[in-house]
């Protein structure tokens, strides 16, 4: 059964550092990993798309890179700003469903 | 396009009252997903249709909750009868195809009494 942990659970920083959140997956066999992100109160927005045959996806101050083989995925955002606070999560594909991590708070403090 | 559109927002509700959802999906998209977001168990998959047609409903918890998509613009999500625990926030999720991004819907708050 496929089990997606992300570490830290929450992480407050100041404005400007660039930073990495971390996702790992028990099982390999998948076909995408997506992170989002999650305002409070409000739905998820998609962020990058990874499917398996890539190894990293960028848009703007985000990247994210995908290591099957070793059941990891890591969004580093670069220059980190206030706006950026959310909850970020990953997910990854298998069989034609989605198993989400339990997020990462994340705080950028002005 | 205007994205996910679910209603409704937010619903309050009586334990044992019967709870019905709606999604509206991306204009175009083929699959169409139905998630719970609890602070205990973070967000799990319910349902997901393909061209119309239930894939897999392995996620729903009980017999009480039940989805129909009668056409591709509208799917719903019915709790019959509702309890306490299935207080949560529903998400809605359009995608091109089964194994495309996911545009999620803003959610319906629903808390049972």
């Amino acid at each position: 059964k496929q089990e997606v942990t992300q570490i830290p659970a929450a992480l407050s920083v100041p404005e400007g550092e660039n930073l990495v959140l971390n996702c790992s997956f028990t099982d390999s066999a998948i076909y995408n990993l997506q992170w989002f992100r999650q305002d409070p109160g409000k739905g998820l927005t998609s962020l990058l798309l990874i499917q398996s045959s890539q190894r990293e996806q960028t848009s703007g101050r985000l990247n994210a890179s995908l290591d099957k083989s070793s059941g990891r995925s890591t969004l580093y955002i670069a220059a980190s700003q206030p706006g950026d606070s959310a909850t970020y999560l990953c997910a990854v594909e298998g069989t034609y469903k989605y198993i989400f991590g339990t997020g990462t708070r994340l705080k950028v403090l002005a | 396009d205007a994205g996910v559109i679910q209603s409704p927002r937010h619903e309050v509700t009586e334990m044992g009252q019967e709870v019905t959802l709606r999604c509206k999906p991306i204009s175009g998209h083929n699959s169409l997903f139905w998630y719970r977001q609890t602070m205990m168990r973070g967000l799990e998959l319910l349902i997901y249709f393909n061209n119309n047609v239930p894939i897999d409903d392995s996620g729903m918890p009980e017999d009480r909750f039940s989805a129909k998509m009668p056409n591709a613009s509208f799917s719903t999500l019915k709790i019959q009868p509702s309890e306490p625990r299935d207080s949560a926030v529903y998400f809605c999720a359009s995608s091109l195809n089964q194994r495309y991004e996911q545009f999620f819907g803003p959610g319906t708050r629903l808390t049972v009494l």
